[in-house]
């Protein structure tokens, strides 16, 4: 079946430092990815959706200079937290689309911003 | 707008009760998927179900069974004979034609007892 892997799993990192995060699709290549945000015990939100040789689109309140998002190819993605803050503290979860209404999801990362 | 309200936060039951899990969706198009999802403790998203707004056809998966009404725009979720593996937050999510993108429930939490 469709697989999506994220890396790290989970990184814990300095007030002002910036943090990136991999998303792949490891059977299957996708041209959408989409990169989520959940809070604890809230549900996810859509931040971007990525998209292979473009520039992703943000949802609205979403800092693309703050969530720089790269789809150089069609089974990766990226999601880099630029001068991340406790703030940016969360569990940012990705999916990979393989075909229209049918996405997969990594198994999120958990970021921690000391 | 497209919403989905799932308006059970937490559910506690003792193992193998029956429990059903409630989600309403608003939306305006006539060509739209529905989709449940758990999450259980680690994090990663479970894809259960996807349903397409043009089959009302009740489905049933093992312990798993849906109800799909589009005259009351629900779409339940029962699980028989519970287990503390279905221990778990379960989200209703929503998208409609021409977007792939998921509008998520809020998600309600099951906890099963032994």
């Amino acid at each position: 079946g469709a697989v999506v892997s994220q890396h790290p799993s989970r990184v814990i990192c300095k007030s002002g430092t910036s943090v990136k995060i991999e998303c792949r699709s490891l059977d299957f290549q996708a041209t959408t990815m989409f990169w989520y945000r959940q809070f604890p015990k809230q549900s996810l939100m859509l931040m971007a959706t990525s998209n292979e040789g473009s520039k992703a689109t943000y949802e609205q309140g979403v800092e693309k200079d703050k969530f720089l998002i790269n789809h150089a190819s069609l089974t990766l993605s990226t999601l880099t937290v630029t001068s991340a803050h406790p703030e940016d503290s969360s569990f940012y979860i990705c999916s990979a689309l393989l075909s229209p209404y049918e996405q997969y999801f990594g198994p999120g990362t958990r970021l921690t911003v000391t | 707008a497209q919403k989905v309200t799932q308006a059970q936060t937490e559910i506690s039951v003792v193992e193998k009760e029956d429990v059903t899990l409630d989600c309403v969706y608003e939306t305006r198009d006539t060509t739209y998927y529905l989709f449940w999802y758990k999450q259980p403790p680690s994090g990663e998203l479970v894809f259960l179900i996807r349903r397409n707004s043009f089959d009302e056809q009740n489905e049933i998966s093992g312990r798993y069974s849906w109800n799909f009404q589009k005259s009351t725009s629900s779409f339940n979720f029962t699980i028989t004979a519970s287990q503390v593996v279905d221990s778990a937050v379960y989200f209703c999510a929503l998208t409609t034609y021409n977007t792939d993108k998921l509008i998520f429930g809020t998600g309600t939490r099951l906890q099963v007892f032994p």
